[in-house]
């Protein structure tokens, strides 16, 4: 079965503290991986996807295919970067439709 | 237009009563997605156009949901005889052909917020 599991809920870090946000999928075949981010009132927007291995906003994120892992990362938190993270997965043919995770909300205090 | 345009923002309606959720893609994008977000989940897909073809509705989660994008721009999600748990955010995304979303990606309009009562 397809799907993305974001274990967390909730991760509540500190400004200047390094910031992991998991995410670990199912699917038989390559997936394309993506993460979107959602900031308050805002709408959901691309983040990083993990073709391009590119590094936005100082986050990364590499694809473990061994250990079916795509986490976020980032070294030094920043308060802006509070927001809602979703994990996502493409398919590779036929829709290219998503399977989302259920999210984790990053709060980082000052 | 600059981005993907979805109308109305928000959306009351009476158990029972029919709507129409309308989304407007960025001019070009060939690919357009309805998603589906309940409080406290990710979006979960209901159907994809490409063009005016819709190529798959495998998410419509009954034959109350109705959807089209017939002259291949504009696309309108209907639902009929709302019940309560079709109160949820509804997303459009719409995308360069579907080969290249691992390329580009989605990107997604603000949102619908429905809520039955």
């Amino acid at each position: 079965a397809q799907r993305v599991t974001q274990p967390e809920k909730l991760l509540s870090v500190f400004k200047g503290a390094p910031v992991e946000l998991k995410c670990n999928y199912s699917y038989s075949g390559s997936p394309e991986l993506f993460w979107y981010v959602q900031y308050s009132r805002q709408r959901l927007q691309l983040l990083l996807r993990h073709i391009s291995r590119e590094s936005i906003k100082g986050f990364t994120a590499d694809l473990n295919k061994g250990e079916t892992s795509f986490h976020l990362k980032k070294p030094f938190a920043q308060e802006e970067d509070s927001a809602m993270y979703y994990c996502a997965l493409s398919t590779t043919s036929g829709t290219y439709k998503y399977i989302f995770g259920t999210g984790t909300r990053l709060k980082v205090l000052a | 237009g600059a981005g993907v345009s979805q109308s109305p923002r928000y959306k009351v309606a009476k158990r029972g009563q029919d709507v129409a959720l309308r989304c407007d893609p960025i001019s070009g994008h060939v690919s357009l997605f309805w998603y589906q977000q309940a409080l406290g989940q990710g979006p979960e897909f209901l159907t994809y156009f490409q063009n005016e073809a819709q190529l798959d509705k495998s998410g419509l989660p009954s034959d109350r949901f109705f959807a089209e994008r017939p002259e291949g721009s504009v696309s309108t999600l209907k639902i009929q005889r709302t019940q309560q748990e079709d109160s949820a955010v509804y997303l459009c995304a719409s995308s360069l052909p579907g080969g290249t979303v691992g390329n580009y990606g989605y990107t997604f309009g603000s949102g619908t917020r429905l809520t039955v009562v």
